[in-house]
C-alpha cells in the first residue's frame, strides 16, 4: 500500500488567518487529490492536482480561497486563506496506487 | 450525478457477531468501488477494492460483494471484535469522469465488548 504523510494533523487558527497542508507521497503519482470533510458528513472533493499544470476545482471551490501546490511527483500543498469558522472540517489528500486510492490521516482544522 | 447511499447511518452490535453494511449507487456504470475504515478524526485506510468485473474481495474477516447491475455492494465482518468499531465509508469511481470517487454518508459501527 502507498504510505501518504500529511500535516499537521490537526490546528486550530484565528479567522482571517491562512493554513498550509502538507502531503507527501512514498512514491511517485501522476496526481493528488484534496478533499474536505465537514462535521458529519463525507468527503467532498475540492480539487485535483497534477504536477506542472494548475489545479482542477471542482463546482462551489477556488483558486484564491483554496490555492494548491504541486512541485513534483511526490509532493501538494493546500492553503486554506482567509479562514472563517465555516471552514472548520477535515481536510484529506489522497493518491493512487494502481486503481487503489490511498489516503493521508487527515489535517483537522478548527477556526475560532 | 452518482449518488451513494449507506444504510444504516449507525450500528451497534455485541462483540462476536457477524454483520452487514449496504451501500447502494445510482449509476452502474461504474470503474470501481473501494470500502475504507475511518477512526474518529482520522484519515481513511483502504479495506477492499473491487473492479467492475469482479463480483467480490476477502481480506481476512472481511468480505465486499458488487452486484452492478443492481447498483449495490455489501460489506460483510465476521466476528466483530471492539477494535473494529469505526465509520465505514463506501466510494464509487465512476467509469466516464476520471478519477474522482463519490463517496457514501458512512455507516457508524460500535462493537461491544
Amino acid at each position: 500500500s502507498a504510505v501518504i504523510s500529511q500535516k499537521p494533523s490537526r490546528d486550530i487558527c484565528q479567522r482571517g488567518t491562512s493554513l498550509t497542508i502538507q502531503c507527501q507521497v512514498d512514491s511517485q503519482v501522476t496526481m493528488m487529490f484534496w478533499y474536505r470533510q465537514q462535521p458529519g458528513q463525507s468527503l467532498t472533493l475540492i480539487a485535483t492536482a497534477n504536477q506542472g499544470s494548475e489545479a482542477t476545482y471542482e463546482s462551489g471551490f477556488v483558486i484564491d480561497k483554496f490555492p494548491i501546490s504541486r512541485p513534483n511527483l511526490t509532493f501538494s500543498t493546500l492553503t486554506v486563506s482567509n479562514m472563517s469558522p465555516e471552514d472548520s472540517s477535515i481536510y484529506l489528500c489522497s493518491a493512487d496506487r494502481g486503481n487503489e486510492a490511498f489516503f493521508g490521516q487527515g489535517t483537522r482544522l478548527t477556526v475560532v | 450525478k452518482q449518488e451513494v447511499t449507506q444504510i444504516p447511518a449507525a450500528l451497534s452490535v455485541p462483540e462476536g457477531e457477524n454483520l452487514v453494511l449496504n451501500c447502494s449507487f445510482t449509476d452502474s456504470a461504474i470503474y470501481n468501488l473501494q470500502w475504507f475504515r475511518q477512526d474518529p478524526g482520522k484519515g481513511l485506510t483502504s479495506l477492499l477494492l473491487i473492479q467492475s468485473s469482479q463480483r467480490e474481495q476477502t481480506s481476512g474477516r472481511l468480505n465486499a460483494s458488487l452486484d452492478k447491475s443492481s447498483g449495490r455492494s455489501t460489506l460483510y465482518i465476521a466476528a466483530s471484535q471492539p477494535g473494529d468499531s469505526a465509520t465505514y465509508l463506501c466510494a464509487v469511481r465512476p467509469s466516464n469522469t476520471g478519477n474522482q470517487f463519490y463517496f457514501g454518508t458512512g455507516t457508524s459501527l460500535t462493537v461491544i465488548p
